[in-house]
């Protein structure tokens, strides 16, 4: 069975400090994405990482995969207000069908 | 703007009846589109794989006579939640994927809101 599991589940930091959020999967996967979703609203792509090693960064997050460790991380630095949001990676074995992690609930405290 | 486009974004209808949900690609064309499920404050499963001018194909779980999916033309898919119950009330999200480029753009639509009284 797939399985994508993200840690934590909740996360409560104040503005400013850093945080990592991770995300194991269980199957080979050529491609690794991360999608932020605020509340009520769909999916908002945030990075896609293809390769091993990938890095990408876009303002205050930055996220990294590890094909060999089955781990992807997003990075926080310096959280504000408006990154509060719940975050998803998802795995596409196939390319194609996504299978979601089980989400993290951030929220940032001014 | 968005190149998926989801219809409705939110219904609410009585238990018993059947609903539509349309997911249309706006300027490209998917041979595949893909149907998720969230339930509130969880995260996103996937129900089926839309294959234009095939049969849908289900993942483990999903009733296929009760989720009836139709991918009739290039650039849209349909869902319908037959004799829907409350359990069934939902966030449903559509995907499909851009071959253009490099061909790893996935666009979600905006989803669409089930409630089922």
């Amino acid at each position: 069975e797939l399985k994508v599991e993200q840690n934590p589940l909740f996360l409560s930091m104040q503005e400013g400090k850093n945080y990592t959020i991770y995300c194991n999967y269980s199957t080979t996967s050529d491609r690794l994405y991360w999608y932020r979703q605020d509340p009520g609203k769909s999916l908002e792509s945030l990075f896609v990482l293809l390769s091993n090693g990938a890095v990408k960064q876009e303002g205050r997050l930055m996220a990294s995969l590890d094909t060999k460790a089955r781990l992807s991380t997003l990075h926080i630095t310096a959280a504000v207000h408006d990154l509060s949001a719940t975050y998803f990676c998802a795995v596409a074995p196939t390319g194609n069908q996504f299978y979601f992690g089980t989400g993290t609930s951030l929220t940032v405290i001014p | 703007g968005a190149v998926v486009s989801q219809h409705p974004s939110w219904v609410i209808c009585k238990s018993g009846t059947s609903v539509k949900i349309e997911c249309r690609s706006l300027d490209f064309q998917a041979t595949t589109m893909f149907w998720y499920r969230q339930f509130p404050k969880q995260s996103l499963m996937l129900m089926a794989t839309s294959n234009e001018g095939s049969k849908a194909t289900y993942e483990q779980g999903v009733e296929k006579d009760k989720f009836l999916i139709n991918h009739a033309s290039l650039t849209l898919s349909t869902l319908t939640v037959t004799s829907a119950h409350p359990e069934d009330s939902s966030f449903y999200i559509c995907s499909a994927r851009d071959l253009r480029g490099d061909g790893n753009t996935i666009y979600f639509g905006e989803g669409s809101w089930l409630t089922v009284v």
